[in-house]
């Protein structure tokens, strides 16, 4: 089966550096990848990571250890605008290629 | 970016009766679309697989009788849920992938906006 965890809120002051983790657990495994997604809204995609290290994209970074089963997205120099839910997702085999399974997500309040 | 469309963006339906979801590819082909439910301040659960031409590969604990999918073209996807009852009310989202792209297993899939369903 596929399990990812990763915490349910956070909080953070504007200009702040937010860390939020995700472990996951499953059968067959390509990348992890990172989504935002705002209150009514589909999700967008921020960052994908299939090799171990980090990826910086902007204001965003995401970081992958394959061993530990283990990611992170890192946001800095946090906005407003950058509360949302964030999830992240295993890109695992699938029909066509692949399929991706959500984690449950991660609110993020960001607070003036 | 590739661009996905979803429609109707909303809708309101009466229970019993079935309602129909489309996912447009909209500047590619997309073999493969995936559909997703989210309820309330949930996660994204993956419903089904639509592969163009072949039958929709369908994960654990979903009625395909229920949710019926279609993939008919390299460019459309449709879900239509059966005998709609109010605890079918969600947004379901689709996404596809973009084949042209070099590295196509590790492409990126793109999202609709979601359909918010209510079934009353």
């Amino acid at each position: 089966g596929q399990s990812l965890e990763q915490p349910s809120e956070v909080t953070a002051v504007e200009g702040a550096i937010v860390q939020i983790n995700c472990t996951y657990q499953t059968s067959g495994f390509y990348g992890l990848s990172w989504y935002q997604q705002h209150d009514g809204g589909a999700p967008t995609f921020l960052s994908y990571n299939a090799l171990d290290g980090l990826e910086e994209t902007g204001r965003f970074s995401s970081f992958l250890s394959r061993s530990d089963s283990y990611g992170y997205l890192l946001l800095q120099e946090l906005q407003m605008k950058d509360s949302a839910s964030y999830f992240c997702a295993v890109r695992a085999p699938g029909t066509g290629g692949f399929k991706t399974i959500f984690g449950a997500g991660t609110r993020l309040f960001v607070k003036a | 970016g590739a661009v996905v469309s979803q429609h109707p963006s909303w809708v309101i339906c009466k229970s019993g009766t079935s309602v129909k979801i489309e996912c447009r590819s909209l500047d590619f082909q997309a073999t493969t679309m995936f559909w997703y439910r989210q309820f309330p301040k949930q996660s994204l659960m993956l419903m089904a697989t639509s592969n163009e031409g072949s039958k929709a590969t369908y994960e654990q604990g979903v009625e395909k009788d229920k949710f019926l999918i279609n993939h008919a073209s390299l460019t459309l996807s449709t879900l239509t849920v059966t005998s709609a009852h109010p605890e079918d009310s969600s947004f379901y989202i689709c996404s596809a992938r973009d084949l042209s792209v070099a590295g196509a297993t590790n492409t990126e899939a793109f999202f609709g906006q979601g359909t918010r369903l209510t079934v009353v």
